[in-house]
């Protein structure tokens, strides 16, 4: 088991460039979660999907848009990339819905807008 | 809304010395879960303990124990007989006890460092 995978591992976008993150999980997991990592914020929560065919915004969803493919797949786009967009982002996932279950996390990409 | 404090942004401690990261947290509920995540230089996050509310018994995992005190709304990590792969970023969690839509809200973390 992969667990979870992110591509890219690193990314440098030009403001107002746009991209999409992949993730994907081969644990059979129904939810799947976006955060952002910034030097002194933690992780915070950009868009959670509880189950496949549903996404939901968490505490910071503006600048971006999320899709959930499939089951495994949950996609997060920035459609016009600014420098505040600058940071790590993980993708996780869980067997269900809820912050009880536990959380896997993928190893991170890397976005710099310059 | 529910916070979570890391007051320290950095720890070292001595190899096979005992350590004690500290967080608090703030909530009127009454059930809920708390979580330690570490993150080493690799990135990759891990679930390393978790303690559910109602519990009065501290989790404790291999050299990971908690020190969980709920009217303090206190939440501490000790890890014991330190090891250099215990270096990392080490993020305190928490989330309430109810369906589907309850999320985790993470401190800002701590940076231990092992020295040999």
């Amino acid at each position: 088991n992969a667990g979870v995978t992110q591509t890219p591992k690193f990314q440098v976008l030009k403001t107002g460039q746009s991209m999409t993150l992949q993730c994907a999980q081969d644990m059979n997991h129904n939810s799947m979660y976006w955060y952002r990592q910034d030097p002194g914020m933690g992780l915070r929560l950009i868009y959670y999907s509880a189950s496949e065919g549903t996404t939901d915004k968490g505490e910071v969803p503006n600048g971006y848009n999320v899709s959930r493919l499939n089951k495994r797949e949950f996609s997060l786009r920035l459609e016009s990339a600014a420098p505040s967009q600058t940071s790590v982002y993980f993708c996780a996932s869980s067997p269900l819905a809820g912050g009880s279950n536990t959380q896997y996390f993928g190893p991170g990409t890397r976005l710099t807008v310059l | 809304a529910q916070t979570v404090t890391q007051s320290q942004p950095e720890m070292s401690v001595q190899e096979a010395e005992t350590v004690t990261l500290s967080c608090t947290y703030d909530t009127s509920e009454n059930n809920y879960y708390l979580f330690w995540y570490k993150q080493p230089p690799s990135r990759q996050m891990i679930l390393v303990i978790r303690q559910e509310a109602y519990k009065q018994q501290n989790a404790t995992e291999n050299r990971l124990s908690v020190n969980f005190q709920k009217a303090a709304k206190s939440f501490s990590l000790k890890i014991s007989d330190s090891q250099l792969g215990d270096t990392a970023m080490y993020f305190c969690a928490f989330t309430l006890y109810t369906g589907a839509n309850s999320k985790l809200t993470f401190g800002k973390g701590i940076t231990l460092s092992v020295r040999p």
